[in-house]
């Protein structure tokens, strides 16, 4: 089955740093999210990319956070100054089509903020 | 927006007891609803998923259940074996466009041998 691939797998950073999270969806996938998850608690979404554009974010979603898919297989996710309370585990996802279609999550990157 | 409520928070059954875990949804325009399992340490991963003009739907020993009416939909584990032991959840979203999955807290199964 393919897979969403996220790097790293882990991120360790100093408050106030920047970070680039990494992901490459499956190839003929056209939605992609970012969701996180901190320890112990439920899948949260983040945002959501679609056209080349974000098409919904959630509150979490910040200006202090970003997406891009700079070419046609990367996305990126990236939190210009880290707090604490970014870190979390980090899960890219993408989807073939809108609606109800199975949505693949990458094994996450886990980010802790020091 | 959709809010996703799941219950219990954690079980606990003994190896080849059926497990059941329940959740509702608040926006009756939802109509896909699908079951993630989480290892420790692992990304989720889509085990069942039920659409709003099924009521019911199973593979092998898991099976979801929908009731529109009511806005509630439950996960049906039988038999369980070990390593069932997971977190599971439940999200819910509707079809059109490219509507975000709303989770569940999750659902900390743990099956005892």
């Amino acid at each position: 089955e393919p897979e969403v691939t996220q790097t790293p797998s882990h991120q360790v950073t100093q408050m106030g740093q920047e970070v680039i999270l990494r992901c490459v969806p499956i190839s003929n996938h056209l939605y992609f999210y970012w969701y996180r998850q901190i320890l112990g608690q439920k899948v949260e979404f983040l945002v959501s990319f679609y056209n080349n554009e974000i098409s919904e974010k959630s509150e979490i979603f910040d200006d202090q956070f970003s997406v891009e898919r700079p070419d046609g297989s990367n996305f990126t996710l990236k939190i210009r100054s880290t707090k604490l309370e970014d870190s979390a585990m980090y899960f890219c996802a993408s989807k073939w089509t809108g609606g109800g279609e199975k949505l693949f999550f990458g094994s996450g990157t886990q980010l802790s903020v020091l | 927006g959709e809010n996703v409520e799941q219950h219990p928070s954690t079980l606990s059954v003994q190896e080849g007891d059926s497990a059941v875990i329940k959740c509702t949804y608040s926006d009756s325009a939802s109509n896909y609803f699908p079951w993630y399992k989480q290892e420790l340490g692992k990304r989720p991963q889509l085990i069942i998923d039920i659409r709003s003009n099924v009521g019911e739907k199973k593979d092998q020993r898991i099976a979801v259940t929908l009731n529109k009416t009511a806005k509630h939909f439950s996960l049906h584990i039988t038999e369980t074996q070990p390593e069932d032991s997971a977190v599971y959840f439940c999200a819910a979203n509707y079809r059109s466009g490219n509507t975000p999955l709303v989770f569940g807290k999750g659902t900390r199964l743990s099956v005892i041998a």
